[in-house]
């Protein structure tokens, strides 16, 4: 595609519900990367996939978290048993080069849990 | 780990005035510098980026930035704003050869017509 698109754009979910969220990279992009930002912070790193590779989840907070690209293209995050912490904005990223330092953002999906 | 730290939460200034954004950053070795903007409703966009080279940097919108290696900063600058520049402003590092961005708090700027 154009860009990197990420659905759900707004998604407010129950405590302890399970959330996926879901990013598309531009085509042909090798890596991909999840980012949380927290309201009136920056976005901070979570993981990070070269191709079907996920080659770094050090950031991921704990073991609710998760992450997948099994074809290499659309990679979801997803959220077990959510808590009202949860509650952020995750943004997917891309990059054609693998780690490559030009990457471009999607517009990010606001997670709610109430 | 880097750390980058962002001195001005929000910023209002009028039409035709001039911007200055500061942004320090932490780490001892050669590192990559960004700011990136985003406008409301849209995505987070890169404004500019300095890997090496020439420390004045000059990015899209007539925007610019000045590493100073010294001072552990990478300022953005733009001499006359436009109300289109009402935006959240980041500023982001990564070490050399690293993937990770770290970034700052941000900047809302708000620019009244």
């Amino acid at each position: 595609g154009a860009g990197v698109s990420q659905s759900p754009r707004y998604k407010v979910t129950k405590r302890g519900q399970d959330v996926a969220l879901r990013c598309d990279p531009i085509s042909g992009h090798v890596s991909l990367y999840w980012y949380r930002q927290a309201l009136g912070q920056g976005p901070e790193f979570l993981t990070y996939f070269n191709y079907e590779a996920q080659q770094d989840k050090s950031g991921l907070p704990n073991d609710r978290f998760s992450a997948e690209r099994p074809e290499g293209s659309i990679s979801t995050l997803t959220i077990q048993r959510t808590e009202q912490r949860d509650s952020a904005m995750y943004r997917c990223a891309s990059s054609l080069l693998a780690g490559g330092n030009t990457i471009y953002f999607g517009e990010g999906s606001w997670l709610t849990v109430v | 780990a880097q750390s980058v730290s962002q001195h001005n939460h929000h910023v209002i200034l009028s039409e035709a005035a001039s911007l200055e954004l500061g942004c320090n950053y932490s780490y001892g070795g050669t590192v990559n510098l960004f700011w990136y903007v985003q406008y409301p409703g849209q995505h987070l966009q890169l404004l500019l980026k300095y890997f090496s080279g020439d420390p004045l940097v000059k990015g899209i919108k007539g925007f610019e930035a000045e590493f100073i290696k010294s001072k552990f900063s990478f300022n953005l600058r733009k001499p006359s704003v436009q109300w289109s520049d009402t935006a959240e402003y980041f500023c982001a590092v990564n070490a050399q050869g690293d993937y990770k961005l770290s970034f700052g708090a941000g900047t809302t700027v708000t620019v009244r017509a």
